[in-house]
């Protein structure tokens, strides 16, 4: 079946822009997780939902970075005043439950870069 | 702090040798333990996981990883590298919350 994908696949924008990152989960799969992902770390956890409601957004650098996933499906990124350090990839997971053990599946990632 | 540590940036191996990559972790009760790789171009693919019970857990692609309580280490090894095995794996913990805490990530190269 199809995996998480991510739209778009690159983006450039201009500091002080704002930009969307879509993220499309599997189907059924209740819980959805963001990443970000800078040059040559780890991936770093931004914030988690279960359903609609983000139940743990502590990973949110500032509030220029809010999420929603409105009706439990997709969810969508949303970066306000972009500035050069928000230059990521940014990487969307869905698991089938919240439970900590289950797997993560993972999508390619959007690759922001902010002039 | 929760923490995973990957104390290797980069790995290489000739092609057909064994492979170890190396994972500390720092949680207060024993985590929930896993192994991701990323190929270029392609999102992260578990390769394992440990949550309990036996210590030495069998992966994908011929992996296997050993849980050490006494070292908080979950190493990943795999027997007999090939080419295609090259790749920036992570090491990545969860305990009684939901997100992962990935590893800096080893990048392993493997020479024909």
């Amino acid at each position: 079946g199809a995996g998480v994908s991510q739209t778009p696949s690159n983006k450039v924008t201009e500091k002080g822009k704002y930009v969307e990152l879509r993220c499309d989960p599997i189907s059924g799969h209740t819980a959805l997780y963001w990443y970000r992902q800078s040059l040559g770390q780890g991936p770093e956890f931004l914030i988690y939902f279960q359903g609609t409601g983000a139940a743990d957004d502590s990973g949110l650098p500032n509030d220029r970075f809010f999420a929603v996933r409105p009706e439990g499906s997709v969810s969508t990124l949303k970066i306000q005043r972009t500035e050069r350090g928000d230059s990521a990839v940014y990487l969307c997971a869905s698991s089938i439950s919240g439970v900590p053990y289950n797997e993560q599946f993972f999508g390619p990632g959007t690759r922001l870069t902010v002039l | 702090a929760q923490s995973v540590t990957q104390p290797d940036i980069h790995i290489t191996v000739s092609e057909g040798a064994s492979l170890e990559l190396r994972c500390n972790y720092s949680y207060g009760a024993t985590p929930y333990l896993f192994w991701y790789v990323q190929s270029p171009g392609q999102g992260l693919q578990l390769l394992l996981k440990y949550f309990s019970g036996d210590t030495l857990v069998q992966g994908i692609k011929g992996f296997e990883a050993e849980f050490k309580r006494s070292q908080s280490s979950f190493n990943l090894r795999k027997p007999s590298v090939h080419w295609s095995d090259a790749a920036e794996y992570f090491c990545a913990g969860n305990n009684a919350g939901n997100m992962l805490t990935f590893g800096g990530g080893t990048r392993l190269m493997v020479k024909p």
